[in-house]
C-alpha cells in the first residue's frame, strides 16, 4: 500500500495567517491526490482533488499544489472556521490511503 | 439537500456482528460508487470497503472475509455487514461517496457524519 505522510502533525496559527501543510507519498502518484477538512463531530468535507482542483463551493483561499510524491495544501488568510484537521488521500493505487492528518489550531 | 446519514453503530462483543446503514439523499445514488471509511479515535483514516454502481464489491485485506458491503438502489441505501468483530475494529465508520479513477482507485466527495462501533467485552 502507498504510505502518505503529512507534516506537520499540528500547527498553531493566528487569524489572518497563511499556512501550508505538506503531504508526501511513498511512491509516485502523479496528481491523484485529494485534500479534505474535518471538524470535531462533523462529516469530513472534500476540498481538493487532482492535487489542485477545488471542489465546487470551496473558497479560493484554499489551494493545492504538487505532483509525483510531494504535495502541499495552502490556506490563505485563516479564519476561525478554518481551524480543523486536514487530511490528504491518494487514489493512484488500490487501496486508497490517507495521511495521518494535520491539526490547525488557534494560536 | 445532498447528504449521507450513517447509522447502526453500537457496542458489540468480540466475535459479534453489526450491520451499518447509510441513507443517501439529494443525488442519484445508483450512479455512484459508495464506500465505508473508518477512523480509530485519535488516529488516521482507513478505507474498509467500496461498492461500484454496478454492485461489484471491493475490500482491503484487513477486512476481507469478515465485512460485506451491499447496496439497495431502490432505497438509496448502503450497508456494511460486519462479522467476527475484533477490538481493532473499534472506530467511527463513515459512509462516503466516491469518484473512480481509471486505473486507480477513488477519491471521496461526500461524507456522512459517522457512526461509532465499539467492540469490547
Amino acid at each position: 500500500d502507498i504510505q502518505m505522510t503529512q507534516s506537520p502533525s499540528s500547527l498553531s496559527a493566528s487569524v489572518g495567517d497563511r499556512v501550508t501543510i505538506t503531504c508526501r507519498a511513498s511512491q509516485d502518484i502523479s496528481n491523484f491526490l485529494a485534500w479534505f477538512q474535518q471538524k470535531p463531530g462533523k462529516a469530513p468535507k472534500s476540498l481538493i482533488y487532482a492535487a489542485s482542483t477545488l471542489q465546487g463551493g470551496v473558497p479560493s483561499k484554499f489551494s493545492g499544489s504538487g505532483s509525483g510524491t510531494h504535495f502541499a495544501l495552502t490556506i490563505r488568510s485563516l479564519q476561525p472556521e478554518d481551524f480543523a484537521t486536514y487530511y490528504c488521500q491518494q487514489y493512484d493505487s488500490f487501496p486508497p490511503t490517507f495521511g495521518q492528518g494535520t491539526k490547525v489550531e488557534i494560536k | 439537500e445532498v447528504q449521507l446519514v450513517d447509522s447502526g453503530g453500537g457496542l458489540v462483543q468480540p466475535g459479534g456482528s453489526l450491520r451499518l446503514s447509510c441513507a443517501a439523499s439529494g443525488f442519484t445514488f445508483s450512479t455512484y460508487d459508495m464506500h465505508w471509511v473508518r477512523q480509530v479515535s485519535g488516529k488516521g483514516l482507513e478505507w474498509v470497503s467500496g461498492i461500484g454502481s454496478g454492485g461489484d464489491p471491493y475490500y482491503p485485506d484487513s477486512v476481507k472475509g469478515r465485512f460485506t458491503i451491499s447496496r439497495e438502489n431502490a432505497k438509496n441505501s448502503l450497508y456494511l455487514q460486519m462479522n467476527s468483530l475484533r477490538a481493532g475494529d473499534t472506530a467511527v465508520y463513515y459512509c462516503a461517496r466516491g469518484v473512480a479513477v481509471l486505473g486507480g482507485s477513488w477519491y471521496f466527495t461526500l461524507w456522512g457524519r459517522g457512526t461509532l462501533v465499539s467492540v469490547s467485552s
